[in-house]
């Protein structure tokens, strides 16, 4: 089981739009249509953003968008404000055989 | 609404059993529409998925801490526990229990997380 590749950090201005990829491979991500994401601001809980590549949970932002294609997973934020400034992790489920997940190391996005 | 309190030692020594414990409020730990997990984020690190539980007991294990993870569910007391062996100061870590669903899998409701300090 190895980690899920997202870029360590992406940045953008308030209002533009950023995209994170999340690649894994063809035994978690492009298996399966079971890709989450978090969101982590500094000494808090993740929270559920995405669920099932592009589903949003109630109350989560229609900023928020997901995507996939073949083994790479994306998170697209619209319209960026400050508060979206936080660490963002895509987690897949991983499992052929038993019940296995595996998340990605995590990107930094900073609002400038 | 669901909520999710871990609790536990908040520093073990090198060599022993880390045990934790998460205490489900708001909601049965015996829905069939959920499993229960454990996840790990070691200081400046990101998550690592340590395992999850079922009701019925069935447990699924990461296959790089399987050999000394155990996790068990209390139903009566509405509780699912870790115990982690032989730690490390590589097991050092901020511990959160989390609600899986068992149809898309996220994790949609978390503990506010635990910290575990290794140390002698």
């Amino acid at each position: 089981q190895s980690a899920l590749t997202q870029p360590a950090s992406v940045s953008g201005s308030p209002g533009q739009s950023i995209t994170i990829s999340c690649t894994g491979t063809s035994s978690d991500v492009g298996s399966y249509n079971l890709v989450s994401w978090y969101q982590q601001h500094p000494g808090k809980a993740p929270k559920l953003m995405i669920y099932e590549v592009s589903k949003r949970p109630s109350g989560v932002s229609n900023r928020f968008s997901g995507s996939k294609s073949g083994n790479t997973a994306s998170l697209t934020i619209s319209g960026l404000q400050a508060e979206d400034e936080a660490d963002y992790y895509c987690c897949s489920y991983a499992g052929s055989s038993t019940f296995e997940v595996v998340f990605g190391g995590g990107t930094k996005l900073t609002v400038l | 609404q669901l909520q999710l309190q871990e609790s536990g030692p908040g520093l073990v020594k090198p060599s022993e059993t880390l045990s934790l414990t998460c205490t489900v409020s708001g909601g049965s730990i015996s829905s069939s529409s959920y499993y229960w997990g454990w996840i790990r984020q070691p200081p400046g690190k990101g998550l690592e998925w340590i395992g999850s539980i079922y009701y019925s007991g069935s447990t699924y294990y990461n296959p790089s801490l399987k050999s000394r993870v155990t996790i068990s569910v209390d139903t009566s007391k509405n509780q699912f526990s870790l115990k982690l062996s032989s730690v490390t100061a590589a097991d050092t870590a901020v511990y959160y229990c989390a609600r899986h669903t068992l149809l898309g899998l996220e994790l949609d409701v978390w503990g506010q997380g635990t910290t575990v300090t290794v140390s002698s």
